[in-house]
């Protein structure tokens, strides 16, 4: 089974500035993918950056990186240059190979202060 | 664009009522999810389906059911609802190429059972 832990129910951050979210997970898989999504407030939730497990090199998008940690199983994401519209509960998730189903963590709200 | 539509942003059933969720996708993906979103629980997997009129349960399936007669079309049924059903339902559609594919959102169910 999996599991993914999010630490931090809420965080903030003033505009502009660097943020670091916390996620751990565990799985027995050797083959597995990450994500983290982004849920706006009354908005649709969507993808923000994946990373394979077998892939060394962290992902990055934009202003959006992780730190992918796989000794430690940990998988935190970073935001940089932070925007008022990154205001939003974000979501880690796990899932195994190809199989179908996806662990997500508990969330962590996110506000970006003016 | 990927688009899920959902049949309400917001219901309110009586206790007993048979309630259905109904969920849209237009990009022909096989895999098709329903998540139930309580704060503090993260999203919770009540149902997947791989292909049309196939189905698992994924977490939490008890109280629901599901059905899948066409593929672009997933429902969510209660059969009786009950008050701790109250909760915002997601549906999710995702291709099939196995666990790199991201899901894709509907905006969401807010589910009131009095």
């Amino acid at each position: 089974a999996q599991t993914v832990t999010q630490s931090q129910p809420e965080m903030s951050v003033q505009e502009a500035e660097t943020v670091t979210l916390s996620c751990t997970y565990d799985t027995s898989e050797s083959n597995y993918y990450l994500f983290w999504y982004k849920q706006p407030p009354s908005r649709q939730m969507i993808l923000v950056i994946r990373q394979e497990a077998y892939k060394q090199q962290n992902a990055t998008e934009n202003r959006f990186s992780v730190n992918f940690q796989k000794a430690a199983k940990s998988f935190s994401l970073k935001i940089s240059d932070s925007q008022l519209g990154d205001t939003a509960m974000y979501f880690c998730a796990s899932n195994s190979g190809g199989y179908q189903k996806v662990t997500f963590g508990i969330g962590t709200k996110l506000q970006v202060i003016p | 664009d990927v688009k899920v539509t959902q049949s309400s942003r917001y219901l309110v059933k009586r206790t007993g009522e048979k309630v259905f969720l109904e969920c849209v996708q237009d990009m022909d993906h096989e895999n098709m999810f329903w998540y139930r979103q309580d704060p503090g629980l993260g999203l919770r997997l009540i149902y997947f389906s791989y292909d049309v009129k196939m189905k698992e349960k994924g977490d939490i399936p008890e109280g629901y059911s599901v059905s899948r007669e066409k593929k672009e079309r997933f429902s969510l049924i209660l059969e009786s609802a009950s008050t701790n059903q109250t909760s915002m339902y997601l549906c999710a559609s995702r291709g099939s190429r196995g666990g790199w594919n991201t899901q894709y959102f509907g905006p969401g169910t807010r589910l009131t059972v009095l």
